[in-house]
């Protein structure tokens, strides 16, 4: 079974459509980060929310980590051609060693 | 954010040679680098952790004999693929973790920070 479950897996959407993307787990995380990977490039890491119930915004992308820490959301406003590419979160549990466990991950289109 | 890289992007090989893909974190030392593997459109899969100083700690099903990784200094580890075959074709990538904590958007938390990957296509 996977740690962390990412929905959904493929998206493909018009350009300015608002999407959300969901990390799910019974999981409770003392982090959890989300990267954006493009084809042929390793994973760039986009934020790390670490505070349960805590909102961060990066221009149009706005990431969110549940009130118990066991899930978070990100939310991209009016998406552009741009922001396509596979979207991963990572994870360590609480208290455990740190070794980071991914989610699926989403990959998302935008069509212009 | 820190810097990661990975040499080389791209390697191509006959089957039965060794093919070595290095990966060093070029602003910050990191004791601990993590080896991953990727399928088409598929997330990442850990193969081992890498320990500077130590041996590294493989994950179940992956045979360290085959994939041999060195962490010899605080900046550069190494994954050697031995004998490699065509079904090791696959896009390696590492990350290197930076300890401690910052401050701002993506600072600090024991983050990881990856490489840009390399290609291996085993003929």
């Amino acid at each position: 079974t996977q740690l962390l479950e990412q929905s959904p897996q493929f998206l493909s959407i018009q350009e300015g459509e608002n999407l959300t993307v969901y990390c799910n787990s019974s999981s409770v995380f003392s982090s959890l980060q989300w990267y954006r990977q493009e084809p042929g490039e390793g994973p760039v890491l986009l934020v790390t929310v670490v505070t349960g119930g805590e909102v961060k915004k990066l221009k149009r992308l706005t990431f969110q980590f549940g009130d118990a820490r066991k899930d978070s959301s990100l939310h991209i406003t009016a998406a552009q051609p741009g922001d396509t590419g596979l979207y991963l979160c990572a994870a360590k549990k609480s208290g455990g060693s740190y070794i980071p466990t991914f989610g699926r991950g989403t990959s998302l289109i935008v069509h212009p | 954010g820190a810097v990661v890289s990975q040499h080389p992007s791209r390697v191509i090989c006959k089957s039965g040679t060794s093919v070595k893909i290095e990966c060093r974190s070029l602003d910050f030392q990191a004791t601990t680098m993590f080896w991953y593997r990727q399928f088409p459109k598929q997330s990442l899969m850990l193969m081992a952790t890498s320990n500077e100083g130590s041996k590294a700690t493989y994950e179940q099903g992956v045979e360290k004999d085959k994939f041999l990784i060195n962490h010899a200094s605080l900046t550069l580890s190494t994954l050697t693929v031995t004998s490699a075959h065509p079904e090791d074709s696959s896009f390696y990538i590492c990350s290197a973790r930076r300890p401690g904590q910052g401050i701002g958007l993506a600072g600090g938390y024991n983050e990881q920070f990856f490489g840009p990957g390399t290609r291996l296509t085993v003929l």
